[in-house]
This record gives structure tokens, sequence and C-alpha cells, in this order.
């Protein structure tokens, strides 16, 4: 059984703040990597994909792919207010059939 | 270019009644994958269509049956509803099915 884990929540940053959010998942063969923002009563939506190992940089947002530790993270620079919201990582497998969700890690930006 | 549109948006149900839930994918993409999500959990695969084969199955009972069209859009169906299936219903597509998934807002289905 395919398994995707986040740390737990919530996570609270100040505004300004660099937030940090980790995902480990159990199946090797993996090779797809998301991560997706879900605001309250919303759908999931798209921050980021990796595929590599190695760093991903977008605008404030870089996501870090370590495929040996089998570990993706997601790092928020200058955190905002409008940045509280659910994190969901994702990983998909060779044939891309089965997204994978981890359970999401919550975050509050205080201003 | 229009995004990934699902229907109806609200539905409630009562247990054992069956329900039909539609999605639009987006422009060029011929993949849609269905997930469950119940509250303050992670969406949860229920399966993945692609040029109108099924490509993927979680681990949801027989009663979760869909379908895809020649257009790729695409059907949920659900039958004799259980109270536990009560969760928003998400619908992704992409333009293959290893390819990033774009999300539609969601049916939120409430059995009573």
């Amino acid at each position: 059984q395919k398994e995707v884990e986040q740390n737990s929540g919530p996570l609270s940053v100040p505004e300004g703040a660099i937030a940090s959010l980790n995902c480990t998942y159990s199946d090797r063969v993996s090779q797809s990597f998301f991560w997706y923002r879900q605001y309250s009563g919303k759908s999931p939506e798209l921050i980021m994909s990796i595929y590599s190992n190695g760093d991903k940089e977008d605008g404030r947002f870089t996501a870090q792919l370590n495929k040996a530790s089998q570990y993706v993270s997601l790092l928020i620079r200058d955190s905002q207010p409008s940045d509280s919201a659910t994190y969901l990582c994702a990983v998909g497998g060779p044939g891309g059939q089965n997204f994978v969700f981890g359970p999401g890690t919550r975050l509050s930006v205080l201003p | 270019e229009t995004g990934v549109t699902q229907s109806p948006t609200h539905l409630i149900k009562t247990r054992g009644q069956q329900v039909t839930l539609r999605c639009s994918s987006q422009s060029g993409h011929n993949t849609v994958s269905w997930y469950q999500q119940a509250l303050g959990q992670g969406p949860q695969f229920i399966f993945q269509y692609y040029r109108e084969e099924k490509n993927g199955r979680g681990n949801f009972p027989p009663r979760f049956s869909g379908l895809q069209f020649p257009n790729y859009s695409s059907e949920l169906n659900v039958n004799a509803l259980e109270l536990d299936d009560s969760a928003l219903y998400l619908c992704a597509s992409s333009l293959l099915p290893q390819e990033t998934q774009y999300f539609g807002p969601g049916t939120r289905l409430l059995v009573l």
C-alpha cells in the first residue's frame, strides 16, 4: 500500500518568515511529485511539480526532492497571510494512474 | 482555454439512492481522475480514465463506477449510497496519466 505522510499541523509562522512543509513517501518507484494548496471549502490548486532530485524554484516557493531519502519538501519564503491554507503533497507512480495524496498540513501565517 | 468543470456543485441524497456526478476535462486533456475527499483528509483516489479506458482504480467498492466519453468528459456513479459517502468529490484532468492533474471545483455530496 503506497503511503504519503506529511508533517502534522497546524503549522503557524509569522508574516514574512519561511514556512517549511515536509512529505515522505513509501513507494520507491514514484516518479512525479506535486504540491497543491487547498483553501477551506475549495478544490486543490497546483503550486509546483518536481520530477528530478534537487531544488526547483518558482517565485516565493521552492520544492526540494531527494529520491534516495524518499523525501520532498516545500519552502515558502516571505510568507503572507494569504498563504494560510492546507498544503497537500501528491506522489505519482510510473504509470501515473494512482496519485497518492498525503493528509495535508494546515499552515497559518499570522499577521 | 476552459478549465475543469463539475456538476452539480452540491447534492443531497438519502441512503440507498444512486447519484451521478459529471466532469468536463480541460481542453486538450484526455485523462480524467476521480477522488473522494472527506473532511479534514487528503483526496483518496477512486479511479482514472485515459482515452475512454479505465487506467487504474483505488480501494473503493464496485458500487463506485465510472465512464469516460469520446469528448473525454466523465461520469462518476455511486449506487446504494451510504452515510460515509458524504464527501467532496473531485475530478482532475491531465494531458497524460503521469502528468500534472488540474482539479475542478468539486461536488459536495451529503447523504442523509
